[in-house]
């Protein structure tokens, strides 16, 4: 079974600031990974995805995420968080697109 | 494409009451999902549907029951309402081929309480 873990759940960075969400996984057979963001009253948004092609993933709204499997995380950068960035952090895993893990979420607050 | 809706928005029902929550997709994916989403807990899976006529119990299936009768609808049936069926409900699509998945799309969910 797989599973992730994402470490803390609320995350405060100034405006300007370097943005890092943490994303550890687990899983025998090689994963497919996701981060997802989710605004107040929404669904879930793809920001990113790794497929097994390149282990640095660039997405949506300046986001960016390494695979590093040796370390196995997946962590989720931006070099300059914006006010927009404020919301709700989702990493998710599978292996099989029958059952896909989600992380219990990190908020982030952009400080202005 | 509208992608996934659901319908209704949000609900309130008491205690043994049933009901449906509708979820439909326009984009002939293969993959449905039904999650469920209480604070600080992500995301749960429910149930979930690689094709028409085929459904399979995901991680929390009690007080639940999904069909999937078509490829673009995958209803989620709550028998007999308790309290702890309180939650946001998001319904999900994906596609599903040889070779890797295709990403999540999500609907804009559910909110539903019991009372």
């Amino acid at each position: 079974a797989q599973s992730v873990t994402q470490l803390g759940s609320h995350v405060s960075v100034s405006e300007g600031a370097l943005v890092l969400l943490r994303c550890n996984y687990s899983s025998s057979v090689p994963p497919y990974l996701f981060w997802y963001v989710q605004y107040p009253n929404q669904g879930l948004q793809l920001l990113l995805k790794y497929t097994s092609a390149a282990t640095l993933v660039k997405g949506i709204n300046g986001f960016e995420a390494e695979f590093k499997k040796s370390e196995t995380s997946f962590h989720l950068t931006k070099p300059s968080a914006h006010m927009s960035d404020a919301a709700e952090y989702f990493c998710a895993v599978t292996t099989t697109g029958n059952q896909f893990y989600f992380g219990t979420g990190t908020s982030l607050t952009v400080i202005p | 494409n509208a992608g996934v809706t659901q319908t209704p928005k949000f609900r309130i029902l008491k205690i043994g009451q049933s009901m449906t929550l509708q979820c439909t997709q326009d984009m002939n994916h293969n993959y449905m999902y039904w999650y469920r989403q209480d604070p600080g807990m992500g995301l749960k899976l429910i149930y979930y549907s690689v094709g028409a006529g085929i459904t399979d119990k995901g991680e929390v299936p009690n007080g639940y029951n999904v069909s999937r009768s078509t490829t673009e609808d995958f209803p989620l049936r709550l028998e007999l309402a308790a309290p702890s069926q309180t939650s946001v409900y998001f319904c999900a699509s994906s596609l599903w081929e040889a070779g890797g998945t295709d990403t999540q799309y999500f609907g804009p969910g559910t909110r539903l309480t019991v009372l």
